[in-house]
């Protein structure tokens, strides 16, 4: 069965520095979400990317976020400074169409900033 | 953020009883739902989804239901298995591209 991919399993970082968290989309996906899980509670929707474009993105994803999809297969999130705050699992997930909402998670990346 | 809520944390079941996972939400604008399980370092797995035009949605030994009027879903699973243990989470989806609102999650133990 087809995957999403993402790559490191877990990154630890100091308070400041640049992160890049990289997923591979399953590939007749169209649709390329990012999500994250504080310990302890819900996911959250971070961002949507679709045509090369962000589609929506929620209120945590603020300036120090970036997503690019640079080479047509990988979909990377990039954090540019990194806070204490942005210690969590980051899910990549991929869809087909958006109506398909049943759509594939990655096994995520859990970030720990210290 | 309460748009979704899973107020049971935890739930235990005998291995071949049924197990009924409740979510409640608020937000009117959902037009499709979602359930999906988590194992401990995994990504979410989705299990079923059901359209806010039905009540029903039956696949295998999962069914979701939904109660517009009273902004409720459950979820059944019977027969419970042990290998069903996991977290499971409900989610709601708007008319955007595949915003998903998650509940906090419950925690299935089945017991042989």
């Amino acid at each position: 069965e087809p995957e999403v991919t993402q790559t490191p399993s877990h990154q630890v970082t100091q308070m400041g520095q640049e992160v890049i968290l990289r997923c591979v989309p399953i590939s007749n996906h169209l649709y390329f979400y990012w999500y994250r899980q504080i310990l302890g509670q819900k996911v959250e929707f971070l961002v949507s990317f679709y045509n090369n474009e962000i589609s929506e993105k929620s209120e945590i994803f603020d300036d120090q976020f970036s997503v690019e999809r640079p080479d047509g297969s990988n979909f990377t999130l990039k954090i540019r400074s990194t806070k204490l705050e942005d210690s969590a699992m980051y899910f990549c997930a991929s869809g087909r169409t958006a109506l398909n909402y049943g759509y594939t998670f990655g096994s995520g990346t859990r970030l720990t900033v210290v | 953020d309460q748009q979704v809520k899973q107020n049971s944390p935890s739930l235990s079941v005998q291995e071949g009883r049924i197990s009924i996972l409740n979510c409640d939400y608020t937000n009117s604008m959902f037009d499709y739902f979602l359930w999906y399980k988590k194992y401990p370092a995994e990504g979410p797995t989705f299990l079923i989804s059901i359209s806010s035009i039905k009540d029903k949605n039956e696949d295998g030994r999962f069914t979701v239901f939904l109660n517009k009027s009273a902004k409720h879903l459950s979820l059944h699973i019977v027969p419970s298995q042990p290998g069903d243990s996991a977290v499971y989470f409900c989610a709601g989806a708007g008319t955007s591209y595949g915003k998903l609102t998650f509940g906090q999650g419950t925690i299935l133990t089945v017991h042989p």
